[in-house]
């Protein structure tokens, strides 16, 4: 099983172009999760889905967008990126019930100049 | 907003030494995570703590979940090398959701 995949692994924006992070899994997990990593202040949430055809906000949603395609795969769309989105950004998946432990990508690595 | 504050933000230890993180939320939990992330990786869980008071342990490493169930520790017992990386805590307060608030995380190094 390849787990969680995200692609693409880098990536450099000008500020004001668009990009979409994919992420698919194939552990059949309902939940799916977009974090971004910035240094000494953890992983936040951006966005959340709880199952498929359902997303929710996180802590850090603004200037994001995402996409539940299907039970697999959650997108996540920058519309206009912006220097403070230089990120790490990781993709995440989950089962519901006693035990939601998170299965994580690789993670982008993205720069907007 | 819900917060959840990890202490040390760095540990330097020599190897054999003994290393503690703490974790403190703002609000109770529902149930508290421990991930590990080497240098250049991805989060790896570790653990899942639920209970009021519980103890697992994992090899050397302990981990507890308070009273209040608002904070945690863990605790490696005489490190070694591979030990190396960020430990972070991360807490649901919504009830097994999966949404978690993580903590800054606490970098190890360990001298050889």
């Amino acid at each position: 099983n390849a787990g969680v995949t995200q692609t693409p692994k880098f990536q450099v924006l000008k500020t004001g172009q668009s990009m979409t992070l994919q992420c698919a899994q194939d552990m059949n997990h309902n939940s799916m999760y977009w974090y971004r990593q910035d240094p000494g202040m953890g992983l936040r949430l951006i966005y959340y889905s709880a199952s498929e055809g359902t997303t929710d906000k996180g802590e850090v949603p603004n200037g994001y967008n995402v996409s539940r395609l299907n039970k697999r795969e959650f997108s996540l769309r920058l519309e206009s990126a912006a220097p403070s989105q230089t990120s790490v950004y990781f993709c995440a998946s989950s089962e519901q019930g006693e035990v939601t432990e998170a299965f994580f990508g690789q993670g982008t690595r993205l720069t907007v100049v | 907003g819900q917060q959840v504050m990890q202490i040390p933000q760095y540990q330097h230890v020599q190897e054999g030494e003994d290393f503690t993180t703490y974790c403190n939320s703002s609000t109770t939990l529902s149930n508290i995570q421990w991930y590990k992330q080497r240098p250049g990786g991805h989060p790896v869980f570790l653990i899942q703590l639920v209970k009021s008071g519980e103890v697992k342990k994992q090899k050397r490493l302990t981990f507890q979940f308070g009273e209040a169930k608002k904070n945690s520790s863990l605790h490696i017992t005489a490190t070694q090398t591979t030990d190396v990386g960020t430990y972070f805590c991360a807490g649901d307060p919504s009830g097994n959701t999966g949404k978690l608030i993580f903590g800054q995380g606490t970098t190890l190094q360990v001298k050889p």
